[in-house]
């Protein structure tokens, strides 16, 4: 079935550090993938939204990749600061679902002074 | 801000009771959807509605049922509450374009004793 994994340990980096975080999908090809930042007890909130035919996105602070022969996405953050600390999901869209989107678990940020 | 509201935030209640989770939006969004999220696990989408009088179930099997009389509402209801039903049920809306980003309101955290 489709899935999205991302790594479920938890990242600890430095202030001012660049922070990577991975998702991989398996058994389909989305034609997108989008990252979202959720805080504890909220909803997710959208950061970025990459396209199969793209390689790089970047708002800000903010780099995606999408390589579709590893079938993997990589979130970077650069001159991270403790404001970024987060879980980070990664999200695709279900093969023929229309606006369904698959999440994965996410991976949580913590960006020390 | 995304203009999406849940209400309640917090709800405690009994094994048996009726419950009805409300979600509402205010951006005209004709999309809309249903998660539920444990902790530190994937979002799972159990119910999503296209548009007025259209509703569908999700991937994660679900005793909820939803219904969708105006656009901008779409509540769900649990007919006989147990322990299982324990989670974050989270809503969210999007446009009808494609690719869109999701909209989330901030969850409604379950507890059924």
């Amino acid at each position: 079935s489709q899935k999205i994994e991302q790594n479920s340990e938890a990242l600890n980096i430095q202030e001012g550090k660049t922070a990577t975080l991975t998702c991989n999908y398996t058994n389909y090809s989305p034609a997108y993938l989008q990252w979202y930042r959720q805080d504890p007890g909220r909803g997710p909130v959208f950061l970025l939204l990459i396209r199969e035919n793209e390689k790089e996105k970047r708002k800000e602070r903010l780099k995606v990749t999408f390589d579709t022969t590893l079938k993997q996405s990589l979130f970077h953050i650069t001159a991270s600061q403790p404001a970024d600390s987060a879980t980070y999901l990664c999200a695709a869209p279900f093969s023929g679902g229309y606006n369904k989107l698959i999440f994965g678990a996410g991976t949580r940020l913590a960006v020390h002074p | 801000e995304a203009d999406i509201y849940q209400t309640p935030r917090y709800l405690v209640i009994g094994t048996g009771k009726k419950i009805t989770l409300e979600c509402s939006q205010t951006m005209g969004h004709d999309k809309m959807y249903w998660y539920q999220q444990d902790p530190g696990m994937e979002l799972h989408l159990i119910h999503y509605s296209y548009g007025v009088n259209s509703t569908e179930k999700g991937d994660l099997s679900s005793e909820s049922t939803v219904s969708r009389i105006r656009t901008e509402h779409f509540p769900l209801t649990l007919e006989s509450a147990r322990p299982s039903h324990t989670s974050q049920y989270l809503c969210a809306s999007s446009t009808t374009s494609t690719n869109e980003k999701l909209f989330f309101g901030s969850g409604t955290q379950l507890s059924v004793l």
